[in-house]
């Protein structure tokens, strides 16, 4: 059975980073690519990125570059998000969703979601 | 990259079929037939219904379905349950990446 547990909920002051974990676990975690999703309170969910953990590839959306980083490491079947700089906007559930390599978006399972709250 | 636009709202009554629509541009929705769409509630991970435009994934009921014309990509769900009260987001490629639209508050009357 395909799981991706992501984790724990995180705080964090403005200006600070964060890093979110995201564990593979029932398939071939280099079969298929991690995609990063967030949802902000009381907002529509914002595609932020993927990774392909094959080859540590990635794709960062627009509006996160300069500030996010996508890294995985095979031995352990774990792929992370790292944003940087954070500010009050960047609360927000996180989560990590896989899918096959290519230009489809089909997300077939996805983690719990990590709560970031950025707070002074 | 701007976010597609979604209705903010569609309600129907249990039974009914209702539509939603999920409107682009000829570099995103109008140029790829990769668009998806997914079901949200609350607390919940989303849920992929369509991808491709008109596939369904397995196990997803055949109530729902997609299609697009032109620069505009549609759900409908029919035999409206009250189980399908959510959010729902369409995606689409856009060349270079993936932009969500702003999504659909379905509620079931």
């Amino acid at each position: 059975q395909v799981h991706l547990v992501q984790s724990g909920a995180e705080v964090k002051k403005p200006g600070a980073s964060v890093k979110v974990s995201c564990k593979a676990s029932g398939y071939t975690f280099t079969d298929y690519f991690i995609h990063w999703v967030r949802q902000a309170p009381g907002q529509g969910l914002e595609w932020m990125g993927c990774i392909d953990p094959n080859n540590g590839g990635t794709n960062y959306a627009q509006n996160f570059r300069g500030r996010i980083t996508m890294s995985r490491d095979r031995s352990i079947n774990t792929a992370y998000m790292e944003l940087t700089s954070l500010i009050y906007d960047d609360t927000a559930v996180y989560y990590c969703a896989r899918d096959i390599p290519g230009y489809s978006s089909n997300y077939d399972s996805w983690g719990q979601g990590t709560l970031v709250t950025v707070s002074s | 990259q701007s976010a597609l636009t979604q209705p903010a709202s569609v309600s129907g009554s249990p039974g009914q079929s209702i539509a939603l629509s999920c409107t682009g541009t000829s570099s995103d929705v109008g140029g790829y037939n990769f668009v998806s769409w997914y079901q949200h509630h609350p607390g919940k991970a989303p849920k992929v219904m369509i991808y491709d435009v008109t596939n369904r994934p397995s196990g997803v009921s055949n109530r729902f379905s997609g299609s697009k014309s032109g620069n505009t990509a549609s759900l409908t769900i029919s035999g409206l349950q009250a189980e399908d009260e959510a959010d729902y987001y369409c995606t689409s490629y856009t060349g270079s990446s993936t932009v969500f639209g702003t999504g659909t508050k379905v509620t079931v009357l």
